[in-house]
């Protein structure tokens, strides 16, 4: 197993512009949680998702959103890009839903808002 | 709300020497700890956490409730121990919510 994917590796966009970011769970993971890591700081949680359910939400604007499919992998949209959006964007992955569940990172999107 | 705070951004250490790496946590709450590392062009990776009272890689951490703290050690710091190490909080009633604090780079020198 490849271990928790993310596409693309990095990208460049413009102001308010919106963007697609992709994740693959490993096999058998339902718990998709997405994080944004701005440089210099550590991962701030985005949301969760589990068996295609939102379980949980970050504080951050509604142009960020998320969906998991029925395979399990999960997009997150982030729509009208500011500069600060810029960040590398982590994905992680686990059997199910709750604290006592291993998370497994990805290695992230880089995002660059220009 | 709840909040992690790693007081060091940077700790240098010679190899052979002890390390410890500070985290303080605030959660009103049970919570659960742990630390993640992330080596040198790897991805993040859980190192412990505090319910499995394991030692890994020689690293162990205590959970202080009353001093609010997860400080990491290790007896012997070793020069692959250099990394990127955070302390992460996990509320019992926030599903998989891992609350991360700012991260603490380690430099073990030869």
């Amino acid at each position: 197993d490849a271990g928790v994917t993310q596409s693309p590796t990095h990208l460049i966009k413009t102001r308010g512009q919106h963007v697609t970011l992709r994740c693959s769970p490993i096999s058998g993971h339902k718990s998709v949680s997405w994080y944004q890591q701005v440089l210099g700081q550590g991962p701030q949680f985005i949301f969760q998702y589990y068996e295609k359910e939102e379980r949980g939400r970050g504080n951050f604007p509604d142009r960020f959103s998320a969906r998991q499919f029925p395979n399990y992998s999960s997009e997150l949209n982030v729509n009208a890009l500011l500069l600060g959006d810029s960040a590398l964007y982590l994905c992680a992955s686990s059997l199910a839903s709750g604290s006592g569940y291993e998370q497994y990172f990805g290695p992230g999107t880089r995002l660059t808002v220009t | 709300a709840q909040r992690v705070t790693q007081p060091e951004k940077l700790l240098s250490v010679f190899k052979g020497a002890p390390v410890e790496l500070k985290c303080n946590y605030s959660y009103s709450g049970s919570p659960e700890l742990f630390w993640y590392v992330q080596y040198s062009r790897q991805r993040l990776q859980l190192l412990l956490r505090h319910i499995s009272r394991e030692s890994i890689k020689g690293f162990t951490a205590d959970l202080n409730k009353g001093e609010t703290s997860f400080h990491l050690k290790k007896p012997f710091a070793q020069e692959e121990d250099s990394a990127m190490y955070y302390c992460a909080l996990s509320g019992s009633t926030s599903g998989s919510r891992l609350t991360f604090g700012e991260g603490t780079q380690l430099t073990v020198n030869p």
